[in-house]
């Protein structure tokens, strides 16, 4: 089964913060965030392995409670380049992969 | 390293026409994925490969798609008969495993836009 992200889609002014929550119905061992942008292929961002795991980039972190088969991605002080649509991707213990219907992100001046 | 390459990047075809895809993967890489994505079903995973063997084509929508990965190093996707409905962007992408055979970073393709008309 696809992870349910949440919201669907999210506008912001520069420099307000975004949270993107993934979830699933399956006991994950891994979540991988993506960053796609109009016309161009999803780009990795991170991985997250362990239960409560967080890790960051910039100013883009993210955290997995692996009890609660969720993740999050935070977007602390948002850019103008983080516009984009962002995917979950949820590793199930069986191995299998699904990705999230995605998060339209637009940042505005 | 190149990345994954696709070809080709733009397809057009007429209804009832076979269409080939194909991609190359990053050398060294394990894993294959091909996936479709569309503005109605977002990105949906059709088949992935794990050494070159089949592993989960659960998602590929019906007989008239198959997928091949003869070598490490090559793999196609193919539709017969093409269906207007077909018509989406076809990414592929390729990973590394870990240790315990799971998936890894998952790098994409810049994808295949097919239209079928």
């Amino acid at each position: 089964q696809q992870p349910v992200q949440s919201p669907q889609a999210v506008i912001l002014r520069e420099g307000e913060d975004a949270v993107i929550n993934c979830s699933s119905s399956k006991a994950l061992y891994s979540v991988h965030w993506y960053r796609q942008k109009h016309g161009e292929a999803p780009v990795f961002l991170m991985i997250l392995l362990k239960g409560g795991e967080q890790k960051g980039h910039e100013k883009i972190s993210a955290s997995f409670n692996e009890k609660k088969q969720q993740s999050s991605l935070y977007l602390t002080a948002s850019q103008l380049s983080y516009s984009g649509t962002y995917f979950c991707g949820t590793v199930s213990r069986l191995g299998d992969m699904r990705f999230g219907a995605g998060t339209r992100l637009t940042v505005k001046p | 390293d190149a990345g994954v390459i696709q070809s080709p990047r733009h397809e057009v075809t007429e209804m009832g026409q076979e269409v080939t895809l194909r991609c190359k993967p990053i050398s060294g890489h394990d894993y294959l994925f091909w996936y479709r994505q569309t503005m109605m079903r977002g990105l949906e995973l059709l088949i992935y490969f794990n050494n070159n063997v089949p592993i989960d084509d659960s998602g590929m929508p019906e007989d008239r798609f198959s997928a091949k990965m003869p070598n490490a190093s090559f793999s196609n996707l193919k539709i017969q008969p093409s269906e207007p409905r077909d018509s989406a962007v076809y990414f592929c992408a390729s990973s590394t495993q870990w240790g315990d055979s799971r998936i890894n970073t998952q790098y994409f393709g810049p994808g295949t836009r097919l239209t079928v008309l």
